[in-house]
């Protein structure tokens, strides 16, 4: 069983559209992240729900939507998309928020925007 | 400001012999995490090792391990023994007490293990 999962795995998709991503993890966490791996490799935080509340959200663009249905699920949702925005988006976990808490990720979505 | 930063953009070793990839963080928090995560080809993330900033020895998992010295900042992971299956990005990440649970990534090291 694949703990964190993120769907899809690959998105091609126009400049100006609309698009989600899917995440699940079973491991019965109660925080979850979503992290932008960009060109050059560099991973950055982007959002964080703790028992379905944003707790972090860093600068983002407003297109940039997460939505926590449950503890269970993070998604994210793009708005008019941008070549910008091509990247990998990885969804993570952890149990809580402390320091010593190891963060599980999926295996990654690469959007790419043409 | 709270950062990492990784200065060795790729590192190549022989396989079987020992290396050494560097981390430097800063922060002003007391209390801070650090970890180590492998990004083989592949593209997923692995968790590899974590030492506590009030942890007072280097922790070590199998042929990890961490050479964490506080009053340089630095918390560099040792890989004994290469593997070629070693050959990938490692990132070394921090999770300080003031920033809710985030981790803070360096810019990653290529390591490319020789048969």
């Amino acid at each position: 069983d694949t703990a964190v999962s993120q769907t899809p795995k690959y998105l091609v998709t126009q400049m100006g559209n609309d698009k989600s991503i899917k995440c699940e993890q079973n491991l019965g966490h109660d925080t979850m992240y979503w992290y932008k791996q960009d060109s050059k490799k560099f991973l950055k935080i982007m959002f964080s729900y703790n028992n379905k509340e944003l707790i972090i959200n860093e600068t983002v663009p407003n297109r940039f939507s997460p939505k926590s249905p449950d503890k269970a699920h993070l998604n994210l949702h793009i708005n008019s998309l941008e070549l910008g925005d091509s990247a990998v988006y990885f969804c993570a976990s952890s149990q809580g928020t402390r320091l010593n808490t190891e963060a599980f990720f999926g295996q990654g979505t690469r959007l790419t925007v043409v | 400001a709270q950062k990492i930063t990784q200065t060795q953009p790729g590192m190549f070793v022989q396989e079987k012999e020992a290396v050494t990839l560097d981390c430097t963080y800063d922060t002003s928090d007391q209390s801070y995490g650090l970890f180590w995560y492998k990004q083989p080809s592949s593209g997923e993330m692995i968790f590899l090792i974590y030492q506590g900033s009030y942890d007072e020895q280097n922790a070590t998992e199998g042929r990890y391990s961490l050479n964490f010295q506080k009053a340089r900042k630095s918390a560099n992971l040792v890989i004994s023994a290469s593997q070629l299956g070693d050959s990938a990005m490692y990132f070394c990440a921090m999770r300080c007490s003031s920033n809710t649970g985030k981790l803070i990534f360096g810019q990653g090291t290529t390591l490319q293990v020789k048969p």
